[in-house]
């Protein structure tokens, strides 16, 4: 157990839609990335955040975004949902900056399906 | 672009084997190289992670070994047992910034 926790686990959407995937970081951990992992790929890097604040992006459209709340946790949202949107979606957590390891701490991830 | 590139994408050793998965990079602004072990319906797990200032790091029977120079590491899994069957995926990044993941190998130990 890593102490991040994703809600919900599973999830079906039609296309068009939208969608809020939410994330509880690990204890003291400032700062939370989320990552797209299609099937049978490695995961792929969405965004971060940083005390709130987006600091880091992947090669991925606007309609992707997020929040990061006081207390670090955070959500994804997903606008005019796409059949190839269909992935886990991961959540880590982590404290960079950290003396040692900057070790990134993943969830059990979300289970989108869009049809 | 894959910025890490990972193989091979399946392995198959018997139990009590060695297990080897390679991976390459690029970049050389990486100074952060974490295995990730992740069971179906699971996330990722970090199981090791090594920095470029050293070329070995062993955690039980997991050890990974760097190479600089050739901008190459590998994970190699001893003694291999039925229970490490999963996907590994390797990943490099500069500290503090995003994770870039090989496509992942996945492993079966058979009794």
């Amino acid at each position: 157990e890593t102490g991040v926790t994703q809600s919900p686990t599973h999830l079906i959407k039609t296309r068009g839609q939208q969608v809020t995937l939410r994330c509880s970081s690990q204890s003291g951990h400032n700062t939370v990335s989320w990552y797209q992992q299609a099937l049978g790929q490695g995961p792929q890097f969405i965004f971060q955040y940083y005390r709130e604040e987006e600091n880091g992006r992947g090669n991925f459209p606007p309609r992707f975004s997020g929040l990061q709340f006081p207390n670090y946790s955070s959500e994804l949202n997903v606008n005019a949902l796409e059949l190839d949107d269909s992935a886990l979606y991961l959540c880590a957590s982590s404290l960079p900056g950290s003396i040692g390891l900057t070790e990134a701490f993943f969830g059990q991830g979300t289970r989108l399906t869009v049809v | 672009q894959q910025q890490v590139k990972q193989s091979p994408q399946s392995l198959i050793v018997q139990k009590g084997g060695i297990s080897i998965i390679n991976c390459a990079y690029e970049n050389t602004a990486f100074d952060y190289f974490p295995w990730y072990q992740q069971f179906p319906g699971k996330g990722p797990a970090l199981l090791i992670a090594i920095r470029p200032d050293v070329s070995e790091k062993k955690e039980g029977r997991f050890t990974i070994s760097f190479n600089k120079s050739a901008k190459q590491f590998s994970l190699h899994i001893m003694d291999s047992q039925p229970g490490d069957s999963a996907t590994y995926f390797c990943a490099a990044s500069k500290t503090g910034y995003a994770l870039n993941f090989g496509k992942g190998t996945s492993l079966l130990v058979t009794p």
